[in-house]
């Protein structure tokens, strides 16, 4: 198994442009999740979801942040308009279920200038 | 909300030294779960604590739930250079919530 996959591995926009990140989680796992990782707030869970569905969303910093599922082999998580304070590493994680162990990905590295 | 606090934030340690991280959770937890990131690279499960005073061992790595199911640590004995990294405890609450990290706690290892 290849493990979860992450698209782009690093990621230089500037401030304003829109960024999507892509996912693609574990085949047979049901739960994803959207993490962002920086020095300052540690590891923060953006959203999750169970069978391509939502089910809590409330780690989304702001409007300009959106993510979709539109099949349980992909996510995106798409920041527009980008800020340099968004600046982070971003990583996916995909699990059979929510109460079990967490597979992550590689993460993609993002930078706003 | 739940929130997970992890001390201490950093830890120098010489090669051979034991090591230890402590993690204490604001409400009581279904399950705790420990990850281990290397520099440079992604959070890496251990290991899943789900009982009330349950103890795991794992070689060197010895983990500890406690028994009102609100804090969790981990030690090493006699760290090795390939320790290095950053260790974090996650708490499931249960209910429609996921995981919540601690900060993690950086261990550097001096030869």
């Amino acid at each position: 198994d290849a493990g979860v996959i992450q698209s782009p591995r690093h990621e230089v926009t500037e401030m304003g442009q829109e960024v999507t990140l892509r996912c693609k989680p574990i085949s047979g796992h049901n739960s994803l999740f959207w993490y962002r990782q920086t020095m300052m707030r540690g590891l923060e869970l953006l959203i999750y979801f169970n069978n391509n569905v939502p089910i809590d969303d409330s780690g989304m910093p702001e409007d300009r942040f959106s993510a979709k599922m539109p099949n349980a082999s992909f996510s995106t998580l798409k920041i527009q308009p980008s800020e340099p304070r968004d600046s982070a590493v971003y990583f996916c994680a995909s699990t059979v279920a929510s109460a079990y162990e967490q597979y992550f990905g590689p993460g993609t590295r993002l930078t706003v200038t | 909300g739940q929130q997970v606090m992890q001390i201490p934030q950093y830890q120098h340690v010489q090669e051979g030294e034991d090591f230890t991280t402590y993690c204490n959770s604001s409400t009581t937890l279904s399950n705790i779960q420990w990850y281990k990131q290397r520099p440079g690279g992604h959070p890496v499960f251990l290991i899943q604590l789900v009982k009330s005073g349950e103890v795991k061992k794992q070689k060197r790595l010895t983990f500890q739930f406690g028994e009102a199911k609100k804090n969790s640590s981990l030690h090493i004995t006699a760290t090795q250079t390939t320790d290095v990294g950053t260790y974090f405890c996650a708490g499931l609450s249960g209910g429609a919530d996921g995981l919540t990290f601690g900060k993690g706690t950086h261990l550097i290892i001096q030869p």
